[in-house]
């Protein structure tokens, strides 16, 4: 069965690190999302693609950056980590058949901790 | 710009009860998409349902039912009869169809609590 993967599931990190969480499906689809969930914030985007060399921000990409060298994978590196970069980090894809309205599918998540 | 208001931060009710979980969203365009996510306590995000702006039926899938509403810009959810494994945060969420846009903006969450 198509599906969408994320590791590490946990992972604690000192200040200052790079940090790469990974983000694969299999889905063949063309659009691929990261978010961050935070308590009182709900979901927000950081970085986007749709397709292969692209890669756009989102509303805190900020510390962020992402490369889409495939169509299956996303990842996504923390430059420098800090404290406020702890978060629970959610990737997601979508098909484009159906134009803006596809839905988006959503990995297991990756809880971050950065000390 | 798009915005989804969940006005309710926390709903607690007891089991059999039914519960709606409203929402409200603000968007220029008049083709946009709605969708509800539910996250249960283990965390994962799963997808309930996507409507778009030109289908005004209300949708039901067994206890759950979804009441959009274009005059008051809301997409209501009731679940009928609660349960104990509907506990969890749910989202709404809404995707503009204008220009190169397939991003989805998320209210904040509504976390409904179903005690025994």
């Amino acid at each position: 069965d198509a599906e969408i993967t994320q590791s590490p599931r946990h992972k604690i990190t000192e200040t200052g690190r790079q940090v790469t969480l990974a983000c694969h499906q299999t889905w063949n689809h063309n659009n691929m999302f990261w978010y961050r969930q935070d308590l009182g914030h709900g979901l927000r985007l950081i970085h986007y693609s749709y397709g292969v060399q692209d890669t756009n921000k989102g509303e805190v990409s900020d510390g962020y950056s992402v490369s889409r060298s495939n169509t299956e994978d996303l990842p996504l590196t923390l430059e420098s980590a800090a404290s406020s970069q702890t978060s629970v980090y959610f990737c997601a894809s979508s098909a484009r058949t159906s134009g803006r309205g596809d839905t988006q599918y959503f990995g297991p998540g990756t809880r971050l901790t950065v000390l | 710009a798009q915005k989804v208001t969940q006005a309710q931060t926390e709903i607690s009710v007891v089991e059999k009860e039914d519960v709606t979980l409203d929402c409200v969203y603000e968007t220029r365009d008049t083709t946009y998409y709605l969708f509800w996510y539910k996250q249960p306590p283990s965390g994962e995000l799963v997808f309930l349902i996507r409507r778009n702006s030109f289908d005004e039926q209300n949708e039901i899938s067994g206890r759950y039912s979804w009441n959009f509403q274009k005059s008051t810009s809301s997409f209501n959810f009731t679940i009928t009869a609660s349960q104990v494994v509907d506990s969890a945060v749910y989202f709404c969420a809404l995707s503009e169809a204008g220009g190169s846009n397939y991003k989805l903006t998320f209210g904040k969450g509504t976390l409904l609590t179903v005690n025994p």
